[in-house]
């Protein structure tokens, strides 16, 4: 059974840079099948989509965060990697790790999540 | 972007009656060349992430009762559960990902009235 696990500082100071990690078990982050993303969600509102990676590295990000975030893979780890520069509170919020659901393309909907971690941005 | 808006907000229904959820997109997203409409419903629960319950509208995910369906077309869309029973508590999403930035609904709340 496939698990998404998150990994990172759950608190961190405005101006500073989130970093996240995300650990794939029970299969392989390189597949040519599937694409990797980070979701959030501030706690009590909806979700947000943030961006994907596919395991070459080729990435997609959503355009208003775009300038701030990176997501980079490392698939002799099994792990992806969330970086969110310059946060403010506004970034305060359960950061999920995803897995689309296939056919080597990011345009499918996410069928595994990790179970998300709360980072909270303040000083 | 597309902005995905859903109505209700929240609903109540007595355990064994229907309850239908509308979700409505600012763009069609239905892919001509394909015929698909590139739209999924998640269910989440407090605590738990969400969990997918139809893709391409209508297509059930393996393991979800049945007493849950999916609908529509273009830019409408309806979830509904047949039945509700009281684990069916939950805020429900629908979700585009015909572009980019993929994006959600702001969520439906479903109560046992």
């Amino acid at each position: 059974q496939l698990q998404l696990q998150e990994s990172g500082p759950g608190l961190v100071k405005p101006s500073e840079t989130l970093s996240l990690t995300c650990t794939v078990s029970g299969g392989s982050i390189n597949s040519s099948s599937y694409y990797w993303g980070c979701i959030r969600q501030p706690p009590g509102k909806g979700l947000e989509w943030i961006g994907s990676i596919y395991y070459s590295g080729s990435t997609y990000y959503n355009p208003s965060l775009k300038s701030r975030v990176t997501i980079s893979v490392d698939t002799s780890k099994n792990q992806f990697s969330l970086k969110l520069s310059s946060v403010t509170a506004a970034d305060t919020a359960i950061y999920y790790c995803a897995r689309h659901s296939g056919s080597g393309t990011c345009y499918s909907p996410v069928d595994y999540w990790g179970q998300g971690t709360l980072v909270t941005v303040s000083s | 972007d597309i902005v995905m808006t859903q109505s209700p907000d929240s609903l109540a229904v007595s355990l064994g009656e229907r309850a239908t959820i509308n979700c409505k997109s600012s763009q069609s997203v239905l892919y001509s060349s394909n015929n698909k409409n590139y739209l999924a419903w998640y269910q989440q629960k407090p605590g738990q992430p969400p969990k997918k319950l139809i893709y391409w509208a209508s297509t059930r995910e393996s393991g979800v009762p049945d007493r849950f369906s999916g609908s529509g077309s273009g830019t409408d869309f309806t979830l509904t559960i047949s039945s509700l029973q009281a684990e069916d508590v939950a805020v429900y999403y629908c979700h585009q990902y015909y572009s980019i930035p993929f994006t959600f609904g702001p969520g439906t709340k479903v109560d046992i009235k």
